[in-house]
């Protein structure tokens, strides 16, 4: 997505943090979302973070929002094996779940 | 819990053919989103209707056209179909006015 940009490729050890970012252009966004994707699935949406938040966490996921940068990362504790996917970064042009842009994904790999 | 549910899951369709792909909400969500992706891309935003009324247009091919019906299911049809057509199309749901996006597992299509 040309308005929300990630790096493409992350690789951890298990067991390690992973931290994914991004960073968004409109400022005007109200939501910013993370979902996963494995292999020939759909996108399971993770979290989401309100834009007047700084920070959510939920068990081993941890959102942090810089607004004043457009920069937002999820950080993923104790990395498994199974958190192999696609991760994408989004905005929601509206003030709900309108129209979502998505970035180009984050392909997050672990090492043994 | 009751997820978004696509059909058919895979296509396969000749050049110039048409196609019509089925999104069945999550029950009590009234609005739907069509997302198309691409081998190696990120989801493209199409279409989304609220309430039966289309509520917002992205880049959606003037071949295609799209509608929800009364029961809140909603119909992706696509005619003269192109090779560059083959693509992922996912359809997710929401409640209006709520910050969560729901995608189905997709319908993979294929054209030759």
């Amino acid at each position: 997505g040309e308005d929300v940009e990630q790096s493409l490729f992350l690789s951890v050890r298990e067991g390690d943090s992973s931290v994914i970012n991004c960073t968004y252009t409109d400022s005007s966004s109200t939501y910013l979302y993370w979902y996963k994707q494995e292999p020939g699935a759909g996108l399971q949406l993770l979290t989401y973070i309100f834009s007047n938040m700084d920070m959510k966490q939920d068990q081993r996921l941890t959102v942090l929002l810089n607004k004043k940068d457009k920069h937002l990362s999820l950080r993923i504790a104790d990395t498994q094996t199974g958190d192999s996917a696609i991760y994408f970064c989004a905005e929601s042009m509206g003030s709900s779940a309108s129209k979502i842009i998505f970035g180009s994904g984050t392909r997050l790999s672990i090492r043994p | 819990a009751a997820g978004v549910i696509q059909s058919p899951r895979h296509l396969i369709k000749e050049k110039r053919e048409t196609a019509t792909l089925k999104c069945y909400p999550i029950p009590r969500h009234d609005t739907v989103y069509w997302y198309q992706q691409g081998p190696g891309q990120d989801p493209q935003f199409l279409i989304s209707f609220y309430e039966k009324m289309q509520s917002d247009k992205g880049s959606i091919p003037d071949r295609f056209s799209a509608q929800q019906f009364s029961d809140y299911h909603s119909e992706l049809n696509m005619s003269s179909l192109e090779l560059g057509d083959s693509a992922l199309y996912f359809c997710a749901s929401s409640l209006e006015g709520g910050p969560e996006a729901f995608f189905g597992q997709g319908t993979r299509l294929t054209v030759v």
